[in-house]
C-alpha cells in the first residue's frame, strides 16, 4: 500500500478482555516497530522486528503484551487481559531497516479500555 | 529509558518569527531524527542528521547537532501557523541495532 495502516482505528474494550492491534507496513520494508504513546507523551518504544523476528521486545510492559510477524509482513501486537492503564494510541512504524533510515509511521489505534 | 529530552516543552510564537527546539541524548548515536506530529495521530519523518555530521538543512529547517555535548537543535525560520504541531527528536544508539527511541516533545504554537 501507500502507507503504514493501522486497524482499527479505535477499539474500546472492557477491562480484563483480550485485544489485537493489526500494522499492514509499507511493502519491502524489513523493520517493524510498536510504539504506545499517552495524551503529552512522546511515543514510548515496545518492541522492534527485523524480518520474522523480534531485534528487541525490551519495551514491552509485561507479559500481557506479545507481537508476532510471521511472515515478515504484517504484525499484530497482542494484549491479555486489558487494563485501564493500557489505554493509549499504539503507533506502528515501519522503515526499509539499516541505521540510516526514515521511518514511516501509521495513524495508530487508540485503545480506550473501560 | 534511553529518551532524548526536547527543550523547552512548549513554545508560542508569532507568525514570521523563528522557532527553535532543542534536544539532548545520553550516550553515543548512529543518527538523531526529528519528526513531526499534528493534533492526530501520525508522525511525520521531518530530517534524518548522522553522527558525523554537524548541520543539515531542509527548506525552512535547520538541524544541527553537536556529539561532544550530546544536543541537537531544529530550527524553523519564518514559522507559518500550519507549523502548530508537536516535535520530537529520535535517537538511533551505537549500540547494536537498536530502534528509534524518542523524547517527549516539543508542542509548538504559531499564532497568526
Amino acid at each position: 500500500g501507500a502507507g503504514v495502516s493501522q486497524t482499527p482505528s479505535n477499539k474500546v474494550t472492557e477491562k480484563g478482555k483480550y485485544v489485537e492491534l493489526r500494522c499492514d507496513p509499507i511493502s519491502g520494508h524489513t523493520a517493524l516497530y510498536w510504539y504506545r504513546q499517552s495524551l503529552g507523551q512522546g511515543p514510548e518504544f515496545l518492541i522492534y522486528f527485523q524480518g520474522t523476528g523480534a531485534a528487541d521486545d525490551s519495551g514491552l510492559p509485561n507479559d500481557r503484551f506479545f507481537a508476532v510477524r510471521p511472515e515478515g509482513s504484517v504484525s499484530t501486537l497482542k494484549i491479555q487481559r486489558t487494563e485501564r492503564g493500557d489505554s493509549a494510541v499504539y503507533l506502528c512504524a515501519s522503515s526499509l531497516g539499516g541505521q540510516h533510515t526514515e521511518a514511516f509511521f501509521g495513524q495508530g489505534t487508540r485503545l480506550t479500555v473501560v | 529509558s534511553q529518551q532524548g529530552e526536547e527543550d523547552p516543552q512548549a513554545l508560542s510564537i508569532q507568525e514570521g518569527e523563528n522557532a527553535t527546539m532543542n534536544c539532548s541524548y545520553k550516550t553515543s548515536i548512529n543518527n538523531l531524527q526529528w519528526y513531526r506530529q499534528n493534533s492526530g495521530r501520525g508522525l511525520v519523518h521531518l530530517i534524518l542528521i548522522r553522527s558525523n555530521e554537524r548541520e543539515k538543512h531542509s527548506g525552512r529547517l535547520r538541524v544541527t547537532l553537536d556529539t561532544s555535548k550530546k544536543s541537537s537543535s531544529l530550527l524553523i525560520t519564518a514559522s507559518r501557523a500550519a507549523d502548530t504541531a508537536s516535535y520530537f527528536c529520535a535517537t538511533v544508539y551505537n549500540s547494536g541495532n537498536t530502534p528509534l527511541v524518542f523524547g517527549k516533545g516539543t508542542r509548538l504554537s504559531v499564532i497568526a
